[in-house]
């Protein structure tokens, strides 16, 4: 079964500072897709970066990179230069990229980052 | 602008009292989903359409229909709404491209209680 795991209930960062978020994933799958979003008070869900299962560099995506390590099936979130707008839950999620798969997204707890000035 | 629209935000209402909460994307997308969010679970898909006509239970669809008649539309039904329904919801859409990994958009929330 795929599952992931986000052991992180809450953080807090100083603000500029840079900080990373842990998530832990399983599957059996040989392809997948691992996504992060950012959920802020206001409730909606914000597409952040994505990483796939075969891509040999890491994602980045401005102030965003994804720390992905296949072998130890994680896939962490860094923030540089926290914002007080980081502010938000953040959630880690996976999709199979099988053929028979429903394209259905697995999501975490969450982790809910806190920057302070 | 690319969206995809929920409506209501936000619905109070009591058991047994039929609700449809419509979810709407302007993107073309084959993919349409509903998640629901509780603290402490994350997101949990309820059901999910490939295209039109083509719907799927998801992890969690007891109490809960849908129907995909348009593309573009992707209503969720509670038709006797009890309690354990209260919590967040989340239509998402998405191109429907095999051995892709393209992100799914997700509407603003629909946020219901039941009493």
């Amino acid at each position: 079964a795929q599952k992931i795991t986000q052991t992180q209930p809450g953080m807090f960062v100083q603000e500029k500072e840079a900080v990373t978020l842990d998530c832990t994933y399983d599957t059996s799958d040989q392809s997948y897709g691992l996504f992060w979003y950012k959920q802020p008070s206001s409730g909606e869900m914000i597409f952040l970066i994505y990483q796939g299962s075969y891509d040999e560099q890491n994602a980045t995506e401005g102030r965003y990179s994804l720390n992905f390590q296949k072998a130890r099936k994680s896939a962490n979130l860094v923030i540089s230069a926290s914002q007080l707008g980081d502010s938000a839950m953040y959630f880690c999620a996976m999709r199979s990229v099988r053929m028979d798969s429903s394209y259905k997204l697995i999501f975490g707890s969450g982790t809910r980052l806190l920057v302070r000035p | 602008e690319a969206q995809v629209t929920q409506n209501p935000r936000y619905l109070i209402t009591v058991t047994g009292k039929k609700l449809t909460v419509t979810c709407s994307q302007n993107m073309n997308h084959e993919y349409m989903s509903w998640y629901r969010q509780d603290p402490g679970l994350g997101l949990r898909q309820i059901y999910y359409s490939m295209n039109v006509e083509v719907t799927d239970k998801g992890d969690v669809p007891e109490g809960y229909k849908v129907s995909r008649k348009e593309k573009r539309n992707f209503p969720l039904i509670l038709e006797s709404p009890s309690p354990n329904q209260t919590s967040l919801y989340f239509c998402a859409s998405a191109p429907y491209l095999r051995g892709s990994n393209q992100p799914q958009h997700f509407g603003d929330g629909t946020r219901l209680s039941i009493l």
